[in-house]
């Protein structure tokens, strides 16, 4: 069956660290971007950054570029992402997507994981 | 950055009438828009690419339809397990951006 499924979530002071996982099945992981999207409590979908199938080309939204690192073991099919000097607005719920591998020039996302939460708090 | 604008913030419709929801970009993006249905705690689902064209599995009920700056999403008959929050997104131009969502609700 093909899903995603995020991981390592949890309570973390400002200025902390953690570390999301985000394993896949059931499909050629090596063959996809990958993206981290968030949503705060009670709002939007903020895209957080993206991976290329092979792990060479990666980029990351402004407010978190500098802090957060992604990466990808396509060994393990999974995705991560180090997110480092936390902030009370890094909070939400955090998830994994996939975008086609047909997709060359567009960037929607055909599947993705349930989420794990993140809250920054002291 | 694309400020992307739904409305309503909540639609209130009966199962078995039309859903019409709406979406409008701070500036136009061709037909760089997709429609993602979120239910409570379930991951967001794909609808509609390219403004519209179904994404595979989805029913015909769904259609969307617009280009530039104004879309629309179309549920022609709802059904019971429609009922759930749904946002647009462009991708015509970096960073990806979101709108604020539209609850569809059980009139």
């Amino acid at each position: 069956q093909v899903h995603l499924v995020e991981s390592g979530g949890g309570l973390v002071k400002p200025g902390g660290s953690l570390r999301l996982s985000c394993e896949a099945s059931g499909f050629s992981f090596s063959d996809n971007y990958m993206t981290w999207f968030r949503q705060a409590p009670g709002k939007g979908l903020e895209w957080v950054s993206y991976i290329s199938g092979s792990g060479s080309y990666t980029n990351y939204a402004d407010s978190v570029k500098g802090r957060f690192t992604i990466s990808r073991d396509n060994a393990e099919n999974s995705l991560s992402l180090q997110m480092d000097s936390l902030r009370a607005e890094d909070t939400a719920t955090y998830y994994c997507a996939r975008r086609p591998r047909t997709s060359v020039i567009d960037w929607y996302f055909d599947l993705w994981g349930r989420g794990t939460l993140v809250t920054v708090s002291s | 950055e694309i400020v992307m604008t739904q409305s309503p913030g909540t639609l209130s419709v009966s199962p078995g009438e039309r859903a019409t929801l709406s979406c409008r970009a701070s500036q136009g993006i061709t037909s760089n828009l997709a429609w993602y249905q979120q239910k409570p705690g379930q991951a967001p689902s794909l609808l509609i690419y390219g403004a519209s064209t179904r994404a595979t599995g989805i029913p015909a009920r769904f259609s969307g339809s617009g280009s530039g700056t104004e879309f629309t999403l179309t549920i022609s008959s709802l059904q019971s397990e429609d009922f759930a929050v749904y946002y647009c997104q462009q991708y015509n131009k970096w960073p990806l951006t979101f709108g604020g969502g539209t609850k569809l609700e059980i009139k």
